[in-house]
């Protein structure tokens, strides 16, 4: 089975840039999940989707970073623009469904920093 | 609001040594608890789950136990490796939502 998707690993900004990650699940889970992974701390929860709908964005700034998962697949996380304090590992995770039960897979993450 | 805390965040023991990692958490209505391993630069691997019902789980020389009402878990490492050396962090579900903490940074000297 093929796991967590992630492109691209590493990318290198200037402040005030745009940037976008792309992430696609394993084959079938419905339940795709974006965190943000600052160094030395553990992953913060930035969206979670049910399909292609929406169940908790509440700590996603929503000013500058946006997210979707169109046809309820592949989604793409975009930050514009970029700041300093951006630099982290955004980390995409994937379950069969939300709820209690479902053990969450992680895909590699993709390293940004912020000049 | 849920916290979670894993104290120590740096472990250094010897080969071969026996240890425990230690995770709590403030919200004792969980859903589930997950340990994790994440290797430098890496994402996370998924070592144990464990429901709400359940008091342990078990794979190879790792055991993860749970106690909701005092709101604590520890992951038990047997017969330690070098390759260990890892962080390791737990993640409790609530309504959906999982929380992390900070992770331990196990380090396994030959």
């Amino acid at each position: 089975e093929a796991g967590v998707a992630q492109s691209p690993r590493y990318k290198i900004i200037e402040k005030r840039q745009s940037v976008a990650f792309w992430c696609n699940p394993i084959s079938g889970h419905a339940t795709l999940y974006w965190y943000q992974q600052i160094l030395g701390q553990g992953p913060k929860l930035l969206i979670q989707f049910q399909n292609n709908g929406v169940v908790d964005d509440s700590q996603l700034p929503k000013d500058r970073f946006s997210a979707e998962r169109l046809k309820g697949v592949d989604s793409t996380l975009k930050i514009q623009p970029a700041k300093l304090e951006d630099s982290a590992v955004y980390l995409c995770a994937s379950s069969l469904v939300v709820g209690s039960y479902n053990e969450q897979f992680f895909g590699p993450g993709t390293r940004l920093t912020v000049l | 609001k849920q916290e979670v805390t894993q104290i120590p965040a740096a472990l250094s023991v010897p080969e071969g040594e026996n240890l425990v990692l230690n995770c709590s958490f403030t919200d004792s209505a969980i859903y589930n608890l997950q340990w994790f391993r994440q290797d430098p630069g890496k994402g996370l691997t998924s070592l144990l789950l464990i429901q709400s019902s359940q008091r342990e789980q078990t794979s190879g020389r790792l055991n993860a136990s749970l106690d909701k009402s005092s709101g604590r878990s520890t992951l038990y490492i047997a017969a330690s490796q070098p390759g260990d050396s890892a962080t390791y962090l737990c993640a409790v579900k609530v309504a959906g939502k999982s929380t992390f903490g900070d992770g331990t940074t196990l380090t396994v000297k030959p």
